[in-house]
């Protein structure tokens, strides 16, 4: 009954490769995101959906694309890894408040690895 | 667009000391205001908000008042447990996204 489920939580690959990471939420809500957050804890958004449709892309390298076959998922695919992509991405979803962002669940996070 | 500071840490303290972690805001109108808790290896979680001025948002015996003086949304709490240990985020909302601050590294010592 996990409401903001990430796949996999560990991910391991070598430069260059392709890698995705998948995203589920069963809290019915609208919106959905993706996050990177560095070795600082600093969090910064790169993507949101709203309804299967991209709202927010933030300046993010084009290797990086989200897809979202429904309002439920959404998986970040990520093409020729660098050493920079290592992080821990996170996926959060949300409905809209009354008066702007209300409250995000996140999920527990992907720790990805490039070596 | 909307942002939130944060004041920086990291913080180690010893239980049932006071905790104080600042945090201001710059917006246009009257954002709400929130304040996110990361335990060590897990997502984010909403540990209390506020959505106008005045308003005290608390949780878990954390506490952060809406000051629209001030520009502030302080988190408390009068008595820290080793279990407080976490990273503590401020942030608003800004433009259908949150906008977080640095992150405040929080240890508690036995």
């Amino acid at each position: 009954d996990t409401a903001v489920s990430q796949t996999p939580k560990y991910l391991v690959t070598q430069m260059g490769n392709d890698k995705s990471i998948k995203c589920e939420q069963n809290l019915g809500h609208d919106t959905m995101y993706w996050y990177k957050q560095d070795s600082k804890k600093f969090l910064k958004i790169m993507f949101s959906y709203n309804n299967k449709e991209l709202i927010i892309n933030e300046t993010v390298p084009n290797r990086f694309s989200p897809k979202s076959p429904d309002k439920a998922h959404l998986n970040l695919h990520i093409n020729s890894l660098e050493l920079g992509d290592s992080a821990v991405y996170f996926c959060a979803s949300s409905s809209p408040g009354l008066a702007g962002v209300d409250e995000q669940f996140f999920g527990p996070g992907t720790r990805l690895t490039v070596l | 667009g909307n942002s939130v500071t944060q004041m920086e840490g990291p913080v180690t303290l010893s239980e049932e000391a006071f905790l104080t972690i600042n945090c201001t805001y710059t917006a246009t109108g009257y954002p709400s205001l929130f304040w996110y808790v990361q335990y060590p290896g897990e997502g984010l979680q909403l540990l209390l908000k506020a959505t106008k001025a005045d308003d005290k948002g608390s949780n878990k015996g954390f506490e952060a008042t809406y000051r629209k003086e001030t520009t502030s949304f302080h988190l408390e709490k009068g008595s820290v447990q080793v279990s407080d240990s976490a990273v503590y985020f401020c942030a608003t909302d800004n433009d259908y996204k949150l906008s977080f601050g640095a992150g405040t590294t929080v240890t508690v010592r036995a």
